[in-house]
């Protein structure tokens, strides 16, 4: 099972709203990632975690929080966000973050809109 | 840093044709180059993958050459069929630290005529 779940597929939150966005893999990978794409460019790494702690903040705006519970999940809390903010946004996981252990497997990714 | 250069950006062949996508890196370091499919409101789908110590990998109408002398790589698919058009992507495994990361080419919008 090579399966990244996210949740849910599509959310259209006002600028003033609190949204979370929500991954699961059970494939025992140790590294989760997120990244946001845009319309017809390649994702854009946002936060990596390895073993369930923060190793890679991507200079993100604290709008986005990210928090990972446990190895299986990971959630991105949205806050206050922008208009430029609606994106795809793509969970990802690996079995760890050295050389040859990133390949990553994507989830189908959750459409943002913010109005 | 590591930069990633995919050419061209949109392929159009016919059915039954082979389409060929090409990527070049600057990192000498890189040792991981994988590619991705994505479909239209889908997520990346790895589809295949080579490591620095191989120069080549094949599987079933798709293979992946890799020549690191000019540091370049690149996707090869036969017998095209319809399902083959998506957007195409590569990337190269280069380190930060003590982390590595996915550094991306711009992508490669396949397209493929009936």
């Amino acid at each position: 099972d090579t399966e990244v779940t996210q949740t849910p597929k599509h959310l259209v939150m006002g600028m003033t709203n609190k949204k979370s966005l929500k991954c699961e893999q059970h494939m025992g990978h140790r590294a989760m990632y997120w990244y946001k794409q845009k319309a017809k460019k390649p994702p854009e790494l946002m936060f990596v975690y390895s073993y369930e702690k923060l190793s890679i903040n991507e200079s993100v705006p604290s709008r986005f929080s990210p928090e990972c519970p446990n190895s299986s999940l990971l959630n991105l809390h949205l806050h206050a966000l922008q208009p430029e903010d609606s994106a795809l946004y793509l969970c990802a996981s690996s079995r760890g973050t050295g050389g040859w252990n990133t390949e990553a497997f994507f989830g189908q990714g959750t459409r943002l809109t913010v109005v | 840093g590591e930069n990633v250069e995919q050419h061209p950006s949109t392929l159009s062949v016919q059915e039954g044709d082979s389409a060929v996508i090409k990527c070049t890196y600057s990192d000498s370091a890189s040792n991981y180059f994988p590619w991705y499919k994505q479909e239209l409101g889908k997520g990346p789908q790895l589809i295949i993958d080579i490591r620095s110590n191989v120069g080549e990998k094949k599987d079933q109408r798709i293979a992946v050459t890799l020549n690191k002398t000019a540091k370049h790589f690149s996707l090869h698919i036969t017998e095209t069929q319809p399902e083959d058009s998506a957007v195409y992507f590569c990337a190269a495994s280069t380190s930060f630290g003590s982390n590595y990361q996915l550094i991306w080419g711009a992508g490669t919008k396949l397209i493929i005529k009936p």
